[in-house]
């Protein structure tokens, strides 16, 4: 099955410093990868996703690159803000099928 | 568009006690509904993937006689923990996605606190 891992664990950057969350992921198969924000005690909410035939996409401050061959992707958070302190999760999915999460990376935004 | 409710938000219980959490999708209709299970400072848990009408496929380790799932209809979908207890406080939060779509809608999760 689909494997995904996540670094860092926990990242703490000045607020207005850019932050970096980076994938990978095992199976070729994967097609979809959705970026969820988590804050405590709430369900996680869709915050950017990529499918495979597109190499970046970028939604305001919010940007996720791709990298097919090597089976990576990233999310970048550029201006941050307290606000976007939270838990983020990457994930990658086979249509129809479940999702693969990765282990959650801790932002905090310093002010 | 694509809003899913669950309900309760939080719920305590005694031990021995059978809770019912629902997960509603309220704009869309949700061939496949996704449950998962999250303790503190951990990543979400699949515990089992129910489509309408028919039996949720339940993971490995799940005990599909103490975690009933039940898909009745296109938007709504029920996990009722029965006979919980202390180890089965967690955070259960519900995802719906619409058949041949890669994306899934979660919903605000669940609180569950057996004492």
């Amino acid at each position: 099955g689909e494997n995904v891992e996540q670094h860092p664990s926990t990242l703490s950057v000045q607020e207005g410093d850019s932050a970096v969350i980076k994938c990978t992921y095992s199976d070729s198969a994967s097609n979809y990868f959705p970026w969820y924000k988590q804050e405590l005690g709430k369900g996680p909410q869709l915050i950017i996703d990529i499918r495979s035939n597109v190499g970046e996409k970028k939604d305001q401050r919010i940007a996720v690159t791709l990298n097919k061959t090597a089976k990576h992707f990233s999310l970048h958070i550029t201006e941050t803000q307290p606000e976007d302190s939270a838990v983020y999760f990457c994930a990658a999915s086979i249509p129809g099928n479940q999702f693969y999460f990765g282990t959650g990376t801790s932002l905090t935004v310093i002010p | 568009g694509a809003v899913v409710s669950q309900h309760p938000s939080r719920v305590i219980c005694k031990s021995g006690t059978s809770v019912k959490i629902e997960c509603r999708s309220l704009d869309f209709q949700a061939t496949t509904m996704f449950w998962y299970r999250q303790f503190p400072k951990q990543s979400l848990m699949l515990m089992a993937t129910s489509n309408e009408g028919s039996k949720a496929t339940y993971e490995q380790g799940v005990e599909k006689d103490k975690f009933l799932i039940n898909h009745a209809s296109l938007t709504l979908s029920t996990l009722t923990v029965t006979s919980a207890h202390p180890e089965d406080s967690s955070f259960y939060i519900c995802s719906a996605a619409v058949r041949a779509s890669n994306e899934q809608f979660f919903g605000p999760g669940t609180r569950l606190t057996v004492l």
